[in-house]
């Protein structure tokens, strides 16, 4: 089983709201990553976690802020989004970050629009 | 530093017959290459990878990539698309570090 899942599948919210992503992988996988995608553009790193702790933060502004809970969970809080933030936004997760082999697996993506 | 070239933004086809997409890369160390697949609305999904031996990879449906160390390629091909394969294609390398180096894509574009 190589699943990724994401809920909620679509998201509309203000600039003032909060609202949180999220991301689940039962592979025993131990990285987890967020991505942004704009429209007809690849995939933009923004955070990769590793055995839970915040390995990497792509200069991403902090009105993202990633949590990861266990080891099988990764959310996203927005506080405070910007209409520019509207992307589809994705979680993958790999075995680590041990080699350069570790095959990264997406779930379905979050289209977040701010209004 | 690395790159990924996808040199074309878009490629109509007829169905049934065969296409090519290229991708070619840029990196003075050992690369592993990926093909991922978007359908409208989706995820990525990974429809091949290049990490060692063979340099021809396949995948299970139909899909083949070639990696050519010589011409630092790894052109993803399939002899007959179908409706279905109508898609975004991204190529992405890693090289040295866990850190995917996406193209900016090919839009596959199956006609009837």
């Amino acid at each position: 089983d190589t699943e990724v899942t994401q809920t909620p599948k679509h998201l509309v919210m203000g600039m003032t709201n909060k609202k949180s992503l999220k991301c689940e992988q039962h592979m025993g996988h131990r990285a987890m990553y967020w991505y942004k995608q704009k429209a007809k553009k690849p995939p933009e790193l923004m955070f990769v976690y590793s055995y839970e702790k915040l390995s990497i933060n792509e200069s991403v502004p902090s009105r993202f802020s990633p949590e990861c809970p266990n080891s099988s969970l990764l959310n996203l809080h927005l506080h405070a989004l910007q209409p520019e933030d509207s992307a589809l936004y994705l979680c993958a997760s790999s075995q680590g970050l041990a080699g350069s082999t570790d095959t990264q697996y997406f779930g379905p993506g979050t289209r977040l629009t701010v209004l | 530093a690395q790159s990924v070239t996808q040199l074309d933004s878009q490629v109509p086809v007829f169905e049934e017959a065969p296409v090519e997409l290229r991708c070619n890369y840029s990196s003075s160390v050992s690369v592993y290459l990926f093909w991922y697949v978007q359908y409208p609305n989706q995820g990525l999904q990974l429809l091949l990878k290049y990490l060692s031996g063979s340099t021809l990879v396949e995948s299970i449906n139909g899909f083949e990539a070639e990696f050519n160390k010589s011409q630092t390629s790894f052109h993803l091909r399939k002899p007959s698309v179908h409706i279905s394969d109508t898609a975004e294609y991204f190529c992405a390398v890693i090289s040295g570090t866990y850190k995917y180096i996406f193209g900016t894509g090919t839009r596959l574009k199956v006609l009837a």
